[in-house]
C-alpha cells in the first residue's frame, strides 16, 4: 500500500523558513516523479513543485520560485520542500503527491501538513 | 485565478446525475484528471487520463473530453458523492501543473 506522510509543518514568522518532508514507503520511491501541492483554507488545490525522480529536474509554480526547493532522498525515501522567506500567503496545507507516469498524473496524496504564517 | 474554469458548485436529488465541467485551454494537449475532497481529507483521484477509472472507484464515476473540456458525470448520486471536486491537468507544455477552482457537489 502506498503511504506518504508529511511532517514539518507548523506556526512561523513572515520571512521565516521552514522543511518539509514526507516519508514515503509501499512502493519503489526512486522510481517516481514527485509533487507538491497546497490548499489554503477554504481555497482549491494548487500545484506548488516537481521533482523527476532521480531528483535532476525541478520545477516550479510562478509563486514559490525563488524562494522554495524541492529536493529528495532516494536513498531514506522522503522528498523535502524547502521553504524560505515565507509569508502570509504561503499559509495552507500541504500535500506530497505521487506522480504515477511522471506527467501529472498525481495517483497517491499524503494527509496534508500545515503550515501557517503569522506574526 | 485558476488555469482550469469550473462551475462553482453544482446540486442534485439523489438517484439523478450531476455533470461538472472543467475547461481549459491546455486540455486540448494534455489529460483531464478529476479528485474528490471531502472535509478535513486528501483529495482522492476519480477519473484519471480523461475518463479512465481507477480501482476501487465506483462504475458510477465517469469522464469524458471534448476539444478543451473535459467533464466529470456521477450517475445515481448518493448522499456520501457530496464534496468537492477538482480536474487538474499540466500546461500546455507539460512543465507545470494546473487545477481547477473546484466545484461542491451538493446532494439535495
Amino acid at each position: 500500500e502506498v503511504q506518504l506522510v508529511e511532517s514539518g509543518g507548523g506556526l512561523v514568522q513572515p520571512g521565516g523558513s521552514l522543511r518539509l518532508s514526507c516519508a514515503a514507503s509501499g512502493f519503489t520511491f526512486s522510481s517516481y516523479y514527485m509533487q507538491w501541492v497546497r490548499q489554503a483554507p477554504g481555497k482549491g488545490l494548487v500545484w506548488v513543485s516537481r521533482i523527476s525522480s532521480d531528483g535532476s529536474s525541478t520545477t516550479y509554480a510562478d509563486s514559490v520560485k525563488g524562494r522554495f526547493t524541492i529536493s529528495r532522498d532516494n536513498a531514506n525515501n522522503t522528498l523535502y520542500l524547502q521553504m524560505n522567506s515565507l509569508r502570509a500567503d504561503d499559509t495552507a496545507v500541504y500535500y506530497c503527491v505521487r506522480d504515477l507516469s511522471g506527467d501529472f498524473y498525481f495517483d497517491s496524496w499524503g494527509q496534508g501538513t500545515l503550515i501557517t504564517v503569522s506574526s | 485565478s485558476y488555469d482550469l474554469t469550473q462551475p462553482p458548485s453544482v446540486s442534485v436529488s439523489p438517484g439523478q446525475t450531476a455533470r461538472i465541467t472543467c475547461s481549459g485551454d491546455a486540455l486540448s494537449k494534455q489529460y483531464g484528471y478529476w479528485f474528490q475532497q471531502k472535509p478535513g481529507q486528501a483529495p482522492v483521484l476519480v477519473i484519471c487520463k480523461d475518463r479512465e477509472r481507477p480501482s476501487g472507484i465506483p462504475e458510477r464515476f465517469s469522464g469524458s473530453s471534448s476539444g478543451t473540456t473535459v467533464m466529470l458525470t456521477i450517475s445515481e448520486v448518493q448522499a456520501e458523492d457530496e464534496a468537492d471536486y477538482y480536474c487538474q491537468s499540466a500546461d500546455s507544455s507539460g512543465s507545470r501543473g494546473v487545477f481547477g477552482g473546484g466545484t461542491k457537489l451538493t446532494v439535495l
